[in-house]
């Protein structure tokens, strides 16, 4: 059974101070792995797809990283509109499972400015 | 529409009735999901339509549970007898040929007094 775990599970930054975001995993053939933000009251909104170790995507503040067993989300100098919850998911590849994707719980984050 | 659209956006309901949940993907995808989120808990797979190929289903938590995607577009999921621990945000997400990059509606929030 595939399983993402996200750690921590709520993270309070100063404006302007960097962090990361961890996300672990376990899965029958990694077709790839996303990350995702959702504001309150919205649904998810996509940020990245990496499919492979070793891989970086990049996007304003954001960089996420992925090894073997995780992925990390890097923020660096954040602001308060970077607050929300942020999800990683995990897509099994074909023949090992549906093109379902697993999420985790999400990581909630507060900037304070 | 530009995005995915749900409605209704809230619906509150009896135990014991049946309620009706509607998802107009964007248009030209081909893969429709369904999930769950309750309050605390990360999102969980209902079911999800690819084309004309058959449902998966593995994520339906119980018979009470249904859902049906008419001519490749509109998809409904139905909940009969509602019990309280139905309670929470369905959300709907599309995406082109099932590539992971989902598109997420804003969800319909139900409540079963």
């Amino acid at each position: 059974e595939d399983q993402v775990t996200q750690s921590p599970e709520a993270l309070r930054l100063q404006e302007g101070e960097s962090s990361s975001l961890n996300c672990s995993y376990t899965v029958s053939g990694l077709r790839g792995l996303f990350w995702y933000r959702q504001d309150p009251g919205k649904g998810p909104e996509f940020l990245f797809t990496l499919y492979s170790a070793g891989e970086e995507k990049e996007k304003e503040r954001l960089k996420a990283t992925l090894t073997k067993k995780e992925s990390f989300l890097h923020i660096t100098a954040p602001k308060p509109e970077d607050s929300a919850t942020y999800l990683c998911a995990v897509q099994a590849s074909p023949g090992a499972g549906s093109y379902q994707l697993t999420f985790g719980k999400g990581t909630k984050l507060s900037v304070i400015p | 529409g530009a995005g995915v659209s749900q409605s209704p956006s809230n619906k509150v309901t009896e135990k014991g009735k049946d309620v009706e949940l509607r998802c107009d993907p964007i248009s030209g995808h081909t893969a429709l999901y369904w999930y769950r989120q309750s309050l605390g808990q990360g999102l969980e797979f209902l079911i999800y339509f690819q084309g004309n190929s058959a449902p998966d289903k593995s994520g339906l938590p119980s018979d009470r549970f249904s859902a049906e995607r008419t001519g490749g577009s509109v998809s409904t999921l139905t909940i009969q007898r509602t019990q309280q621990e139905d309670s929470a945000v369905y959300l709907c997400a599309s995406s082109l040929h099932s590539t992971g990059e989902l598109f997420f509606g804003e969800g319909s929030r139900l409540t079963v007094l």
